[in-house]
């Protein structure tokens, strides 16, 4: 598959375990932050977004966490499976569609 | 329904060179972004398109350029390819260009090679 990053930070985890990826954002006006999970081979795919004036949002087996006070950003995927093994990037959206991506993270989910 | 296309998938240009990438959004969609990702640098925006218009436009040079049609669909061109402007080119597809539309569908990419 294509590298989406050859020196992303990693995390391991195994099946079944919870996971939590973090990211630190610097724009204090973005509107939302969203985040985005990627396949090898496939463009980013859209997981969950947080506007600004909140500061927990729950999906299916995700949640986003938003401490604005020290700017930072949190996924946290519950029952991790298999699937979930790919880069996450977070992304702040301020005017228009214009997205600002963090480095990414790469999940390896160990059976 | 359909989802982002891009093409061509791969694509080998030499330096010098210039080349011309083409996406499709999803339809009813009107605003279009194009990203490029490298293993150094990671994503960045490159421009956003919403009825024909560039409406945002990040920080590369004046060789990397773009347009939209009547139809929505894409283009984004490059001039003079330099061996730094190999990466993955990513399009993404919007509904609208409101800041509350978060939901960006990308496409797959095309890979541009330069030797």
């Amino acid at each position: 598959g294509e590298s989406v990053g050859l020196h992303l930070p990693t995390l391991s985890v195994q099946e079944g375990d919870n996971s939590i990826i973090n990211c630190a954002y610097s724009n204090s006006a973005s509107d939302y932050f969203i985040w985005y999970k990627q396949e090898s081979g496939k463009g980013p795919q859209f997981i969950i977004d947080i506007r600004s004036n909140m500061d927990k949002r729950q999906g299916q087996r995700v949640t986003v966490l938003l401490n604005k006070t020290v700017k930072h950003l949190s996924l946290q995927i519950a029952a991790t499976q298999p699937g979930d093994s790919a880069v996450y990037f977070c992304a702040e959206k301020a005017a228009g569609n214009k997205l600002t991506f963090g480095g990414g993270t790469r999940v390896l989910v160990k059976p | 329904k359909a989802g982002v296309t891009q093409t061509p998938r791969y694509l080998i240009k030499t330096r010098g060179q210039q080349v011309t990438l083409s996406c499709s959004p999803i339809s009813g969609h009107r605003s279009v972004s194009w990203y490029q990702q490298t293993p150094g640098q990671g994503l960045q925006f490159l421009f956003e398109y919403f009825s024909e218009t560039q409406r945002n436009k990040g920080n590369f040079p004046g060789r990397f350029s773009g347009r939209q049609f009547s139809n929505s669909r894409s283009e984004m061109n490059v001039s003079t390819l330099e061996l730094g402007d190999s990466a993955l080119y990513l399009c993404a597809s919007s509904l609208t260009a409101g800041v509350w539309n978060t939901e960006a569908f990308f496409g797959q990419g095309t890979r541009l090679t330069v030797v």
